[in-house]
């Protein structure tokens, strides 16, 4: 899992409420990215950031929200507007430039009841 | 717009026999491709890439892909399968021309079932 860091491995939330997802990476990496996993449907990208202060829209954006304020930092909120939050979270990191290779971390798995 | 298609759902092959995890890319210009391995309730770790150069691509644990932009494919294989081969395997892939977009595009994952 390299040098990234995701915490908790497990969280449980109740319905309705917000949640945030530490990813941490020691690698000094430019670009972050947060993906969602559920079963039989691979990776899903929810938001990428190539900069400090910089992020992007990925393809299932809505509900979630990140901010990047620190190189090492890229958390991932998980907000009461996502419809079906429960899914397993992947953060991952890449050198600048397309060549490339992310590293992930080790997942958090968000269970909403 | 870049896609990437696993048609396989799971693979089930004998310990010792050759074997081979399919993927196949879609880009509209040319593509870096990446295989990744997954192991239950685990991040994905990097097995190996294809950049340019050579269409034969070697990585980690004996495994090897290869490139074949004719049928736009990325095969990945191995020569002798072990038990503890078993994981869920992703293709992706990156397109070049891409300016926008940096991320990855992944497949929706091939379970590998080594039998002993």
């Amino acid at each position: 899992d390299g040098g990234i860091t995701q915490s908790p491995k497990y969280l449980f939330r109740k319905e309705g409420q917000n949640v945030t997802l530490s990813c941490e990476q020691n690698l000094n990496h430019d670009a972050m990215y947060w993906y969602r996993q559920d079963p039989g449907q691979g990776l899903r990208l929810i938001y990428y950031s190539q900069i400090v202060n910089d992020f992007q829209k990925g393809d299932i954006a809505e509900g979630y929200s990140v901010s990047r304020e620190k190189k090492e930092s890229f958390p991932l909120t998980v907000t009461s507007a996502q419809k079906n939050p429960t899914a397993f979270y992947l953060c991952a990191s890449s050198i600048q430039g397309r060549r490339g290779e992310q590293y992930f971390g080790p997942g958090t798995r968000l269970t909403v009841t | 717009a870049q896609s990437v298609a696993q048609p396989e759902d799971q693979v089930n092959v004998a310990e010792g026999n050759p074997l081979t995890v399919k993927c196949t890319y879609s880009v509209s210009g040319n593509p870096y491709l990446f295989w990744y391995v997954q192991y239950p309730n685990r991040g994905l770790q990097f097995l190996l890439k294809y950049i340019t150069g050579d269409n034969l691509v070697k990585g980690s644990y004996g495994f090897e892909a290869e490139f074949n932009k004719s049928q736009t494919s990325f095969h990945l294989k191995k020569p002798s399968a072990l038990v503890s081969d078993s994981a869920l395997y992703f293709c992706a892939v990156r397109d070049i021309g891409e300016t926008g977009r940096r991320a990855l595009t992944f497949g929706s994952g091939t379970r590998l079932q080594v039998q002993p």
